[in-house]
């Protein structure tokens, strides 16, 4: 099993500019989050997907937009890139079904915007 | 959920127990404790969880106190391959807002 992985691992963009990031699990669950983590500082929940259709914001939503395309992808959108957004971007996902509900995150995407 | 206070870094002999506390004070009788940890810039890894007992596992112990108040990870023979961020979160297990602190760091010293 793969597990959760994430596309790009490395990003650079310029101010202004757009992208997605992508994100897929293969366990069958159906939460998943996003998050974000700049340099030494803990995680930020941006948004999250409880189930497949629905999605909710988090800590730090603005500037970003999110689509859960099915149950297994979780895409983040940054619409018009700022510096601000320089960051490591975390996908995860979680059973909450599963008793403990405990989460599992991708390797992360290192995104910078000059 | 509740609110979690943690050292910002500790040190540990390799070999030796490494203690990691915890504070969550204003935890409520239905949320549980969680550790995860985070090593150099890979994403977070789960170690255990617990709601009042002792807990233990493959990884790690989990001590809750009776007032469920606080709480202590034990890692029980550190190695260097420990050396990482610890998070401590509290949170009821069907809620979607996993919210992470900025955790201990921990270094595993030989």
């Amino acid at each position: 099993n793969a597990g959760v992985t994430q596309t790009p691992k490395f990003q650079v963009l310029k101010t202004g500019q757009s992208m997605t990031l992508q994100c897929a699990q293969d366990m069958n669950h159906n939460s998943m989050y996003w998050y974000r983590q700049d340099p030494g500082m803990g995680l930020r929940l941006i948004y999250y997907s409880a189930s497949e259709g629905t999605t909710d914001k988090g800590e730090v939503p603005n500037g970003y937009n999110v689509s859960r395309l099915n149950k297994r992808e979780f895409s983040l959108r940054l619409e018009s890139a700022a510096p601000s957004q320089t960051s490591v971007y975390f996908c995860a996902s979680s059973e909450p079904g599963s008793g403990a509900n405990v989460l599992t995150f991708g390797a992360g995407s290192r995104l910078t915007v000059l | 959920d509740a609110k979690t206070t943690q050292p910002p870094s500790m040190d540990c002999a390799e070999g030796r127990a490494a203690n990691l506390p915890c504070n969550h004070s204003t935890i409520s009788g239905n949320e549980y404790v969680y550790w995860y940890r985070q090593i150099h810039s890979q994403g977070p890894q789960y170690i255990i969880h617990g709601l009042k007992n002792n807990e233990t596992n493959e990884m790690a112990s989990l001590i809750i106190t009776e007032d469920r108040k606080s709480s202590t990870l034990i890692l029980p023979h550190a190695t260097l391959r420990d050396t990482a961020v610890y998070y401590c979160i509290v949170r009821l297990p069907r809620t979607y807002k996993y919210i992470f602190g900025t955790g201990t760091r921990l270094k595993v010293l030989a």
